[in-house]
């Protein structure tokens, strides 16, 4: 079936630096959502985005959905302690298929 | 929030024994979906239902089994757990608006010895 590719896995930083996500499809989507999930939580909506080249913020959060609608990315601008996490993205694809990405943990250095 | 309870929160079983996880939900929505999660994986899909006695598979479904008698409630059943099946399992539902937004309940964490 359709996938979405989210990279990284993984990304440490030092409280301070600037995080990005993203999440990659070979196909156009419909719609993409994004997801923050605290350690022993669950996922907790964040934004959707439907356009083609739209742009939200939300305070240090910049999210962005591709021109050709097959990407997306979450950016965090000064990450704080309180961005630990793991953020998923969620894609609605031509099918209207639910799908997710693998999800990007954000760890920060102690 | 949107009122979704799973119960129970915390279990431990052991290989071969039957396990049923509950989803209850206040807010009379048709469509409820029940995932796991295990690192590396995100969610996968299990099983979902779109009313009362209408539910399919999704892309992780052997092993499991669901039933959905009354709007409200949506049973995961793993009628011989096994240790792959240790996992957390959250169930889920849309938001009331149909804008697309997922609500999720707390999680279950099951561990299968």
């Amino acid at each position: 079936g359709q996938q979405v590719m989210q990279i990284p896995q993984y990304q440490h930083v030092q409280e301070g630096e600037d995080f990005t996500t993203y999440c990659n499809s070979s196909t156009t989507l419909s719609n993409i959502q994004w997801y923050k999930q605290r350690p022993g939580g669950h996922p907790v909506f964040l934004i959707q985005l439907v356009k083609s080249g739209e742009v939200k913020k939300q305070k240090r959060l910049t999210f962005q959905f591709g021109e050709a609608k097959k990407n997306s990315s979450l950016h965090i601008t000064a990450t704080q302690t309180t961005d630990v996490g793991t953020y998923f993205c969620l894609s609605l694809d031509s099918n209207y298929q639910l799908i997710w990405g693998a999800g990007t943990k954000l760890i920060i250095k102690p | 929030d949107a009122g979704i309870t799973q119960s129970p929160r915390h279990k431990v079983t052991e290989t071969g024994t039957p396990v049923t996880l509950r989803c209850h939900q206040t807010e009379n929505h048709r469509y409820m979906y029940w995932y796991r999660q295990d690192p590396g994986h995100g969610l996968r899909l299990i099983h979902y239902s779109y009313g009362v006695k209408d539910t399919d598979k999704g892309e992780v479904s052997d092993g499991y089994s669901v039933s959905r008698s009354k709007t409200e409630d949506f049973l995961l059943t793993l009628e011989s757990a096994t240790s792959s099946q240790t996992s957390v399992y959250f169930c889920a539902i849309p938001d009331r608006a149909n804008t697309g937004e997922l609500f999720f309940g707390e999680g279950s964490r099951l561990t299968v010895l």
